[in-house]
């Protein structure tokens, strides 16, 4: 089946430190790839996609890239700040015809000043 | 322009109790999910529909769980004799057909079954 697999959190950093959160994918077929972001008190908002291999999805500082070879979407931002503390999803859909998500279990993420 | 709502935004149930949960979604979107999200997890699908029509109900976790959208707009997730596992909050997303890709979440009601 299809399944999402991220880095536990919680994850804990200071600000403009580099973030890194590990997202891996297996699939059959050619998924299209997400990460959605969950603020305090907000509810679930996509933040970046990538349709096919080798794409770049980017938003906010944000990126990620669609590597197929490794099955990863890595999530990557150069220097973080306080308001990006949140959790944060990785997820998959194999649209064809149903664009259902499957989510990884999501990473927390705190930004101390 | 409004985005997803859910109704009610909290609910307490009793075990044993049916709930309804009611979801409105993006005015002209074809396409309504419907996901479950216990505590500490990601949300996982229950059910799908494209306008009125059910296309895949194959997450919803028994045959207490009933879904309807009879006109093809507001969709509501029934749950009947509630039980301690139902506990978790349910999440409603909708988007427009033909590959936007993009879903719009609503902020989902939490339920608790006591």
């Amino acid at each position: 089946g299809n399944s999402v697999t991220q880095m536990e959190g919680p994850v804990t950093l200071s600000e403009e430190a580099f973030l890194t959160i590990n997202c891996t994918y297996t699939a059959t077929g050619y998924p299209s790839l997400f990460w959605y972001v969950q603020y305090p008190g907000e509810g679930l908002q996509l933040l970046l996609k990538a349709t096919k291999a080798d794409d770049k999805g980017s938003n906010k500082g944000f990126e990620a890239t669609y590597r197929k070879e490794t099955t990863s979407f890595h999530l990557e931002k150069g220097s973080v700040q306080v308001s990006d503390s949140a959790v944060y999803f990785c997820a998959l859909s194999l649209s064809f015809g149903n664009e259902k998500l499957t989510f990884g279990t999501g990473t927390r993420l705190t930004i101390i000043p | 322009g409004a985005g997803v709502s859910q109704s009610p935004r909290y609910k307490v149930a009793k075990r044993g109790q049916d709930v309804a949960l009611r979801c409105d979604p993006i005015s002209g979107h074809v396409s309504l999910f419907w996901y479950q999200q216990a505590l500490g997890q990601g949300p996982e699908f229950l059910t799908y529909f494209q306008n009125e029509a059910q296309l895949d109900k194959s997450g919803l976790p028994s045959d207490r769980f009933f879904a309807e959208r009879p006109e093809g707009s507001v969709s509501t997730l029934k749950i009947q004799r509630t039980q301690q596992e139902d506990s978790a909050v349910y999440l409603c997303a909708s988007t427009q057909t033909g590959g936007s890709y993009e879903q719009y979440f609503g902020p989902g009601t939490r339920l608790t079954v006591t």
